[in-house]
């Protein structure tokens, strides 16, 4: 059973970068696409992004120019940054696994809120 | 965007009763069309897949339907744990999009 973990600051100040880390036990990581969906307090999903296991990424085109999702294999984890974030970026950030060949997210993470505030 | 709406936002039922969710994408999506239950305070959790196949695990009780850009979750015999929110999520194109959500209360 593929199990996520979300970990990493809750606090945030503004204009500073997000970085939250999952990290997945139960199955290899070979072949998925490993992802982030955000929701912000009593709203409902967004898609953030994903990395592919070979390396190749895709975004939210609303979020492009501030996130970067990156992998590190050897330790089982992927990782997230969102960089000169404001308070519309305070959410429950999930991650998840995409499955190879439908852009569905099969297991999720418990979630971790992010709050943004000074 | 591939625009999903949702209706209703809000559902009041009682258990046993058969209830409809609908879900419209504002252009074609094919099949493409996922269905998510979300407890509180819990993460979404994957119940039916391709607009109509449901996944492992899931009680038959759930199933899905597809008309064009009209989609349909349909519990058909309400338990007290199917008093969540439902979303829908189109995975035709990026950026991947849900819907606003249908929250299922108990009436």
């Amino acid at each position: 059973q593929v199990q996520l973990h979300e970990s990493g600051p809750g606090l945030v100040k503004p204009s500073e970068t997000l970085s939250l880390t999952c990290t997945v036990s139960g199955d290899s990581m070979s072949g998925y696409y490993w992802g982030w969906i955000r929701q912000p307090p009593g709203k409902g999903l967004e898609w953030v992004g994903y990395i592919h296991y070979s390396g190749s990424t895709y975004y939210n085109p609303s979020l492009e120019s501030r996130v970067t999702v990156s992998l590190d294999t050897s330790k089982n984890q992927f990782s997230l940054k969102l960089s000169s974030v404001t308070a519309a970026d305070t959410a429950v950030y999930y991650c998840a696994r995409r499955r190879p060949v439908a852009g569905l997210f099969d297991y999720w993470g418990q979630g971790t809120l992010v709050t943004v505030s000074s | 965007d591939i625009q999903m709406t949702q209706s209703p936002s809000t559902l009041s039922a009682s258990a046993g009763d058969r209830v409809t969710i609908t879900c419209r994408a504002s252009q074609s999506i094919n099949s493409w069309l996922a269905w998510y239950q979300q407890r509180s305070g819990k993460a979404p959790k994957l119940l039916i897949q391709k607009a109509s196949t449901i996944e492992s695990g899931v009680p038959s009780r759930f199933s899905g339907s597809a008309s064009g850009t009209d989609f349909t979750l349909t519990i058909s015999s309400l338990q007290p744990d199917d008093f969540a929110t439902y979303y829908c999520q189109q995975y035709k194109s990026y950026p991947y999009t849900f819907g606003q959500g249908t929250k299922l209360e108990i009436k």
